[in-house]
């Protein structure tokens, strides 16, 4: 089992600029969950889907921030235009089912680092 | 707002002591309750967990205590061991009237662990 797949794991990126992250969820796990980890927020859930719909993504900051899934095996976030305060830790979290106990299993995470 | 509180940002303990890291809760409506251990450049992988219908669960080396009176759940570690040196987060689940929350967890900011040999 490879596990929740992050790409990439480190991002430079100049301010204004797209940045699109990726993750591939646990086969067969039908939740899934974009987070975001600062020293000062700690971890911070932006939002998550379930078959793939986007069920809550009131934690998502701002307008420059997106999120896709267009299959079982595939999710985005893009933040579009990127900015300095965007510097984080992204991670990616699949759950096996709806409504369930909320046992995650999380990636390796991408940091971006916004210049 | 912030439902899940780890007060103690870290701890630091002797090896074969006993580690004790705290959490409190805000939202009586959580039921489900899990420790994550997280080590440097990886993702936080899933430690422990409490159900609400009990006060203690216990898995080799770590036990979970849950005080619902008191919204405070607790994780002790005995014997601490250099290995376990990490950031450890509290994550509470429920707590969403009306529907489902597919699994959602609310984290604590951390406690950063180091246990010295």
């Amino acid at each position: 089992d490879a596990g929740v797949i992050q790409s990439p794991r480190h991002e430079v990126t100049e301010m204004g600029q797209e940045v699109t992250l990726r993750c591939k969820p646990i086969s067969g796990h039908n939740s899934l969950f974009w987070y975001r980890q600062t020293m000062m927020r700690g971890l911070e859930l932006l939002i998550y889907f379930n078959n793939n719909v986007p069920i809550d993504d009131s934690g998502m900051p701002e307008d420059r921030f997106s999120a896709k899934m267009p299959n079982a095996s595939f999710s985005t976030l893009k933040i579009q235009p990127s900015e300095p305060r965007d510097s984080a830790v992204y991670f990616c979290a699949s759950s096996p089912g709806t409504g369930g106990r909320g046992e995650q299993y999380f990636g390796p995470g991408t940091r971006l680092t916004v210049t | 707002d912030q439902q899940v509180k780890q007060n103690s940002p870290s701890l630091s303990v002797q090896e074969g002591r006993i580690s004790i890291l705290n959490c409190d809760y805000t939202n009586s409506m959580f039921d489900y309750f899990l420790w994550y251990k997280k080590y440097p450049a990886e993702g936080p992988t899933f430690l422990i967990s409490i159900s609400s219908i009990k006060d203690k669960n216990e898995d080799g080396r770590f036990t979970v205590f849950l005080n619902k009176s008191a919204k405070h759940l607790s994780l002790h570690i005995v014997p601490s061991q250099p290995g376990d040196s990490a950031v450890y987060f509290c994550a509470a689940s429920g707590g969403y009237a009306g529907g489902t929350s597919y699994g959602k967890l609310t984290f604590g900011q951390g406690t950063i662990l180091t246990v010295h040999p």
